[in-house]
């Protein structure tokens, strides 16, 4: 089934420790974006990318950095993780970016102790 | 920065009712998207209305623009227990090629 695909589900992590989350669609989107969603404060775009090769900054980038390698992965790393990271990481691709719908999976739930 | 704002916060309405959301915005668009959420799981993108369009309809949903008045609502009628989710406004910041999401509309469909 076409979609994306995010891993791991779940993650316990101490704090200061380096983690990165994986995202693969299979869909042929250009567009990819890493979210964060915290109770009371909605989703929040952490980075972004237009296309295979770019990337851009969201509306919380600190703390956070990706890469776009090719068209299907978009990862997302945690340098030294802190307790404030602990959150619902959600990717989602569109086939462009702003008039397009985009396709989220079903979220990295990660805490950071 | 939230660009769209939904009201109300939550909402329990009893199945078979209709329900209705509101969102908000501040900016000029080109388009507005409403996504649901079901617990434990992502967005799934429901309706995109652009801004030179003022209703459009998809089954049970019905969408709303108002641009002079920054506004769009979503109405789906006949509510079922399935459409217990949260529902989010999204917004293109003036084409930024970026989505800005609401918090969301917590709607419970009591049977």
């Amino acid at each position: 089934i076409a979609g994306i695909t995010q891993a791991p589900t779940s993650q316990i992590l101490a704090a200061g420790r380096r983690m990165t989350l994986r995202c693969t669609q299979d869909m042929r989107h250009n567009a990819m974006y890493w979210y964060r969603q915290d109770l009371g404060l909605g989703l929040r775009l952490i980075h972004y990318s237009n296309t295979a090769g770019t990337t851009g900054k969201g509306e919380v980038p600190d703390g956070y950095s990706v890469s776009r390698a090719n068209t299907d992965d978009f990862p997302l790393t945690l340098a030294s993780a802190v307790p404030s990271q602990t959150s619902v990481y959600f990717c989602a691709s569109s086939v462009r970016g702003g008039e397009q719908p985009q396709h989220f999976g079903d979220g990295t739930r990660l805490s950071i102790l | 920065s939230q660009q769209g704002e939904e009201d109300p916060q939550a909402l329990s309405i009893q199945e078979g009712e209709n329900a209705t959301m509101n969102c908000s915005y501040k900016t000029s668009i080109n388009n507005l998207q409403w996504y649901r959420q079901n617990s434990g799981r992502g967005l799934v993108h429901l309706i995109l209305i652009r801004s030179n369009e003022r209703e459009k309809h998809s089954g049970r949903l019905r969408v709303t623009l108002d641009t002079s008045k920054k506004s769009s609502s979503l109405l789906i009628t006949a509510s079922r227990a399935a459409d217990t989710a949260s529902y989010f406004c999204a917004t293109d910041e003036g084409g930024a090629q970026k989505l800005v999401f609401g918090q969301g509309t917590r709607l419970t469909i009591n049977p």
